[in-house]
């Protein structure tokens, strides 16, 4: 299985910081990376797909990069309601497709 | 606008049967671009794939490998829904259950439904 690793696993921040989350996979997944917002009590939520092109209605300070086996997600200018948890999931080994175990960004 | 709802128990016993079901509303489960999934989630396991139907022509399913003894994923063509069953669980099957449309226009799970909380205890 590949296996993929998120830092950190949590980061506190500031209304209008900027932050980067990073993803790395255990081998080449090409592009095939996606990157999930999840708030408590609720499914996660698409955000990013094919490492970065971003999702219907997402808006655009949600920024995704990388291929091969290394990806960030940037969120540029923080506003309140993106306190969540981020997780990036890969879909090139289909269909086993695995999650990284999350990042948790807190309002400092 | 593609929605799931999920239905099921919240609390199933231990050796038994888990069944959740999942109503699609603005899509076909024939759909040929979209594969229909079931995740679940734990504090200990995280995010973690169970299964997937799709038609391409005739039926197909997949499975992990941690629950390919025990899981059944079928289409119900008349309702235009999926269902989940997983048996003899453990409490270790505790989790939140998820399904979710995967789409092959973008790779990656588009539409989620709203999580179902089981908990497997006597």
């Amino acid at each position: 299985d590949i296996q993929m690793t998120q830092s950190p696993s949590s980061l506190s921040a500031s209304v209008g910081d900027r932050v980067t989350i990073t993803c790395r996979a255990s081998q080449s997944i090409n592009t095939y990376l996606n990157w999930y917002q999840q708030k408590p009590g609720k499914a996660p939520r698409l955000l990013i797909y094919a490492a970065s092109s971003l999702q219907s209605r997402v808006p655009s300070r949600f920024r995704g990069s990388g291929s091969g086996t290394d990806f960030t997600l940037t969120i540029t200018s923080l506003q309140p309601e993106d306190f969540a948890t981020y997780y990036c999931q890969q879909s090139y080994s289909t269909p086993m497709y695995t999650f990284g175990q999350g990042t948790k960004l807190e309002i400092k | 606008q593609v929605q799931l709802q999920q239905s099921g128990p919240g609390l199933v016993k231990p050796s038994q049967t888990l069944s959740l079901t999942c109503a699609i509303s603005g899509d076909s489960i024939f759909s040929n671009s979209a594969a229909w999934n079931w995740i679940r989630q734990s504090p200990s396991r995280g995010l973690e794939w169970l299964g997937r139907t799709y038609y391409m022509s005739k039926w197909y399913n997949d499975y992990a490998v941690s629950v390919k003894s025990r899981i059944t994923i079928s289409p119900d063509t008349s309702q235009n829904q999926v269902s989940l069953q997983l048996n003899s669980v453990t409490p270790e099957d505790t989790a939140v259950y998820y399904c979710a449309r995967y789409t092959y226009n973008g790779y990656a799970m588009d539409v989620w439904g709203q999580g179902t909380t089981v908990t497997v205890s006597s």
